[in-house]
């Protein structure tokens, strides 16, 4: 059974900093893995998709990385900003194709 | 282009009633997907649904059902509600579904349902 795991599951850093959430999966058969963002009492927002061939995805200051083979993915966000508080998921499409997530690590940029 | 939506926005029901809850996709999108988010569990895929087929289902109870009209729009069903299925319904469409080759979902602002 695929499992997902998120850690740290809280981060407060200061603005301007470069910061790293890690995502984590128990079956490497995977087609691809999303990272989301959710502000409070909202949807979900895609931020990047990245299929189980690729190795990493770019958008503005938003870079994910993919290691199928050890079952973890990265998403690095360059200069954040308070814009940047969220909580951020990662999600597998499982080989039954069906999206597994993560819990979540809920981002607070202070100012 | 407008966005997924999804009506109601809240509800409060009380144990033992049923619910609909209302999903609009993107125009052109023909998969709809619906998940809950709790607390305690987090997000869970419940079902999708593609050209008005389900096409795959999560491990939820008969008591949630759901079905996709012929343009598209989706409603998902709860049937003998219990407090444990008080959550934040979301429901995601995208063009081609979970199984195509570019499947990005994306997300309505979910419906809150609160069981009493």
């Amino acid at each position: 059974k695929q499992e997902v795991t998120q850690i740290p599951a809280a981060l407060s850093v200061p603005e301007g900093e470069n910061l790293v959430l890690n995502c984590s999966f128990t079956d490497s058969a995977i087609y691809n893995l999303q990272w989301f963002r959710q502000d409070p009492g909202k949807g979900l927002t895609s931020l990047l998709l990245i299929q189980s061939s690729q190795r990493e995805q770019t958008s503005g200051r938003l870079n994910a990385s993919l290691d199928k083979s050890s079952g973890r993915s990265t998403l690095y966000i360059a200069a954040s900003q308070p814009g940047d508080s969220a909580t951020y998921l990662c999600a597998v499409l499982d080989s039954n194709y069906q999206l597994i997530w993560g819990a979540g690590t809920k981002l607070i940029i202070k100012p | 282009k407008a966005g997924v939506t999804q009506t109601p926005r809240y509800l409060i029901k009380t144990r033992g009633q049923q619910v609909t809850l209302s999903c609009s996709p993107i125009s052109g999108h023909r998969s709809v997907s619906w998940y809950q988010q709790t607390p305690g569990q987090g997000l869970q895929f419940l079902f999708e649904y593609f050209s008005e087929t389900q096409r795959n289902k999560g491990n939820f109870p008969g008591r949630f059902s759901g079905r996709q009209f012929s343009n598209s729009r989706s409603e998902m069903n709860v049937s003998t509600l219990e407090l444990g299925d008080s959550a934040l319904y979301l429901c995601a469409s995208s063009l081609v579904g979970l199984a195509g080759g570019n499947n990005e979902q994306f997300f309505g602002p979910g419906t809150r349902l609160t069981v009493l």
